[in-house]
């Protein structure tokens, strides 16, 4: 999982502002994922995408967007339309049979 | 959609004994069953899977136990240690071959290993 990367570490946002957080891998991975966790939460998934040009929507896709235009780059971005974006967004990528691993994570919070 | 219930939420162990954490789903097409251990701020990071085709598979002292039957598993860690204290997740998926949909997490366990 070393070769996630998600950027930034920490994010602060004005309400009604959009923001975009940054995931990247060189894993050669074909699947990438969205999850977001709030506090003594498990994780949710948000969108993904089984490869470039295609995604799908998970269970709280609500005021999320989401591209693939690479393989190695899944950006996601958080619009003014999702009311609580406070929380820990975690990217991860999967090569297949299902096992994913996780990228360090973007913490963003809305002042 | 699939749902997966998790408990107990926190679980207090002295060091040395077992710790069980145990899972429901409710999706009876999930076929992959991961545990990911979640230290404070960090990444989850996987510890063990099991597919559905096999009852029980081991790595030294975890073990993930399966009943599809009763769509139930757990994650069993023997001889605990205090750096086994984090929080544990389990999840469900579908996974077809060609690809594998997201994760359905529980809510987690927060273990807690005392001296």
């Amino acid at each position: 999982d070393g070769g996630i990367t998600q950027s930034p570490k920490y994010l602060f946002r004005k309400e009604g502002q959009n923001v975009t957080l940054s995931c990247e891998q060189n894993l050669n991975h074909d699947a990438m994922y969205w999850y977001r966790q709030d506090p003594g939460q498990g994780l949710r998934l948000i969108y993904y995408s089984q490869i470039v040009n295609d995604f799908q929507k998970g269970d709280i896709a609500e005021g999320y967007s989401v591209s693939r235009e690479k393989k190695e780059s899944f950006p996601l971005t958080v619009t003014s339309a999702q009311k609580n974006p406070t929380a820990f967004y975690l990217c991860a990528s999967s090569i297949g049979a299902g096992v994913q691993f996780f990228g360090p994570g973007t913490r963003l919070t809305v002042l | 959609g699939e749902n997966v219930e998790q408990h107990p939420s926190t679980l207090s162990v002295q060091e040395g004994d077992s710790a069980v954490i145990k899972c429901t789903y409710s999706d009876s097409a999930s076929n992959y069953f991961p545990w990911y251990k979640q230290e404070l701020g960090k990444r989850p990071q996987l510890i063990i899977d099991i597919r559905s085709n096999v009852g029980e598979k081991k790595d030294q002292r975890i073990a993930v136990t399966l009943n599809k039957t009763a769509k139930h598993f757990s994650l069993h860690i023997t001889e605990t240690q205090p750096e086994d204290s984090a929080v544990y997740f389990c999840a469900a998926s579908l996974w077809r071959g060609g690809g594998a949909d997201g994760l359905t997490f529980g809510k987690g366990t927060h273990l807690i290993i005392q001296p």
